[in-house]
């Protein structure tokens, strides 16, 4: 059975700092895809990354950047400066080759303050 | 480009009527997911189908739920008899193959049940 943890619930932040969210997963597959998705307060699902398990090489765009470890099964993101617009509820999901289904963790609250 | 459409935004029922949820997937995408989050929980999935086909429906409810995706127009999710359970946001997304294809969402149909 595969499993997607994000343990911290809600994060809040001030304006220009950094913020990480963490995710850690479980799979018995060698090969599998992790994705990060943002819902902001409109409601919509909004894909920001997705990453195979064969490519452990971190990923920069923009403010946010991964940090895929597989040793320690995690695939942790950063918003760096944060600001405002930020504010959304991010989810980590998992997905095996031939599953199609994501499996989605419980979300991480993020909440800028100005 | 359009991305995925679902209609309508808000569907507010009576216990016990029936609700149909319609997505229509991105341009050229044949592949159509459903999930559900219910309030305060994560997103799970649903049901996966390609056009005229169901792929895996091992997360719809037994009784009272179907999805179809026909050859002409969107993919409709059905629920009869709705139950004040079933209350949630809906979810579709589409994708341009399956495993491990970003799958992009839609904005979400909100389901009241009075």
């Amino acid at each position: 059975a595969q499993k997607v943890t994000q343990a911290q619930t809600e994060i809040s932040v001030v304006e220009k700092e950094d913020v990480t969210l963490d995710c850690v997963y479980e799979t018995r597959d060698t090969t599998y895809y992790l994705f990060w998705y943002k819902q902001p307060p409109s409601g919509e699902l909004v894909f920001l990354i997705r990453r195979n398990s064969f490519d452990e090489q971190n990923e920069i765009s923009g403010r946010y950047s991964w940090n895929f470890q597989k040793s320690t099964s995690s695939f942790n993101f950063t918003i760096t400066a944060s600001q405002v617009v930020d504010s959304a509820v991010y989810f980590c999901a998992l997905e095996r080759p031939g599953d199609y289904k994501l499996s989605f963790g419980a979300g991480t609250t993020v909440t800028v303050r100005a | 480009n359009a991305g995925v459409m679902q209609n309508p935004r808000h569907l507010v029922r009576r216990r016990g009527q029936e609700a149909r949820l319609r997505c229509s997937p991105m341009k050229g995408h044949s592949h159509v997911y459903w999930y559900r989050q219910l309030p305060e929980e994560g997103l799970k999935f649903m049901v996966y189908l390609q056009k005229e086909n169901i792929i895996d429906e091992s997360g719809m409810p037994k009784e009272r739920f179907s999805a179809e995706f026909p050859k002409e127009g969107p993919s409709i999710l059905r629920i009869q008899q709705v139950v004040r359970g079933d209350s949630a946001a809906y979810f579709c997304a589409s994708s341009l193959a399956g495993g491990g294809e970003i799958q992009y969402f839609g904005p979400g149909t909100r389901l009241t049940v009075l």
